[in-house]
């Protein structure tokens, strides 16, 4: 079976500071990947995804990068930390169901920025 | 307007009740439809897919209406376990990404 793992689970890092955070999924091969963001109270904030290795999609500008070293990984970073990027950061991916294809989260990392 | 939207709730209902969820969703090119549950402080959990036809699974029933482009979760005989926040989420073939309402609360009170 397939399972997705991010670290850390809680990160508190002061403004300015660098970011980095990793995503990993075992069980499967070629999965497509994505990084959300979700604001306390709010919904999810789509940031990037990945179709493969190297190929990443940006969806919201900000200081915010992401890249996909091998298959099954993806990482988050960020060189200057803002008090705005504190969120909880989900890591997600998906495959094909029975007839469709289907999102699954990881535990995510919840990140509080001082 | 955005592409995904729910009423936020709270639904405040007793156990044993029924509730109804709805979400509506902008892109007529829309082909996949979730709904996904939330609880406080956790990732959200793949609850069911949305089948064209309409499905079941156990007490939650979910339908899609195309004309109307909403998609709808009824969850019959309310628990206290299904106090959660309810997500949706819509994606179109090819464009890889999936749009999530920002979810309705549901509270079951004892």
């Amino acid at each position: 079976s397939q399972t997705i793992h991010q670290w850390p689970a809680t990160l508190v890092q002061p403004v300015g500071s660098p970011l980095s955070l990793e995503c990993t999924v075992e069980g499967t091969s070629n999965p497509n990947l994505y990084w959300y963001r979700q604001a306390a109270g709010r919904g999810l904030q789509l940031l990037f995804y990945s179709v493969g290795i190297g190929q990443i999609s940006s969806e919201v500008p900000q200081n915010l990068s992401a890249s996909r070293p091998q298959d099954r990984q993806f990482i988050l970073s960020s060189k200057k930390l803002l008090l705005s990027d504190s969120g909880f950061y989900l890591c997600a991916w998906s495959a094909w169901g029975k007839t469709q294809e289907t999102q699954y989260f990881g535990p995510g990392t919840r990140l509080l920025v001082l | 307007r955005k592409e995904v939207e729910q009423d936020p709730g709270p639904f405040n209902v007793p156990e044993g009740a029924t509730v109804a969820f709805n979400c509506t969703y902008s892109n007529s090119a829309s082909q996949s439809f979730f709904w996904y549950r939330q609880d406080c402080r956790k990732e959200p959990k793949l609850l069911m897919s949305v089948y064209s036809s309409g499905n079941e699974d156990g007490r939650f029933t979910a339908q899609l209406n195309r004309a109307s482009q909403y998609i709808s979760l009824l969850i019959r005989d309310s628990k206290l376990s299904d106090s959660a926040t309810y997500l949706c989420a819509v994606s179109t073939s090819g464009t890889y990404k999936y749009i999530f309402g920002t979810g309705t609360r549901l509270k079951v009170l004892a």
